[in-house]
């Protein structure tokens, strides 16, 4: 069965750091990889997914991901961070195109000044 | 981009009632609409499938007499959680895909707390 790993459970970083969010997956096949934002009482927003091609996804509000085939890995970066950024991150796969997604358990991220 | 409404955004109800949750496609025409749940400090696992016109496909472990899902339009899915318990109290998010597309668009979710 398929499944996502976020290994980090909480995060903090000062503010204007870099970032980099883990997420692992298990898949006999290159799934569709996404990575969403959810802030306090709002719903999930994509930043950014992959389906096929370059490895590096560019992604909104300056978010990037990677993806390695070979360490099974979708991480995301931010080369500088914002107070703003604070919010539950989650990675998603999809075995298939529309097909429901599976999430990680997420990962909070703290921004400190 | 395209829009997900959910209303309520936050219910409270007796233990025993029913509540429906409805999940609105504003500016496109969602073939498949997906029900997750979300518990505290958990992530969104997956409760069932609509697509319009057709009956859901629950999950496993999901009861579909308890969580009754209707997709009778291309534009609104609803959730209804009958006999509530305050076990059923959490985070409820619909998605909706446009057919032949392959991203969802999730809701602002639905807070629900039994009492």
């Amino acid at each position: 069965a398929q499944s996502v790993t976020q290994p980090d459970i909480h995060i903090t970083v000062s503010e204007g750091a870099s970032l980099e969010l883990r997420c692992n997956y298990s898949y006999g096949a290159t799934p569709y990889l996404f990575w969403y934002v959810q802030s306090p009482g709002q719903g999930l927003q994509l930043l950014l997914k992959y389906f096929s091609g370059d490895t590096l996804v560019q992604g909104i509000k300056g978010f990037e991901a990677e993806f390695k085939r070979s360490q099974s890995s979708f991480n995301l970066r931010k080369p500088s961070v914002h107070w703003s950024d604070a919010a539950e991150y989650f990675c998603a796969v999809a075995p298939q195109a529309g097909t429901a997604l599976i999430f990680g358990k997420g990962t909070t991220l703290s921004v400190s000044s | 981009g395209a829009v997900v409404s959910q209303h309520p955004s936050r219910v409270i109800c007796k233990s025993g009632t029913s509540v429906k949750i409805e999940c609105r496609s504003l500016d496109f025409q969602a073939t498949t609409m997906f029900w997750y749940r979300q518990f505290p400090k958990q992530s969104l696992m997956l409760m069932a499938t609509s697509n319009e016109g057709s009956k859901a496909t629950y999950e496993q472990g999901v009861e579909k007499d308890k969580f009754l899902i209707n997709h009778a339009s291309l534009t609104l899915s609803t959730l209804t959680v009958t006999s509530a318990h305050p076990e059923d109290s959490s985070f409820y998010i619909c998605s909706a895909r446009l057919g032949g597309q392959d991203t969802q668009y999730f809701g602002p979710g639905t807070r629900l707390t039994v009492l």
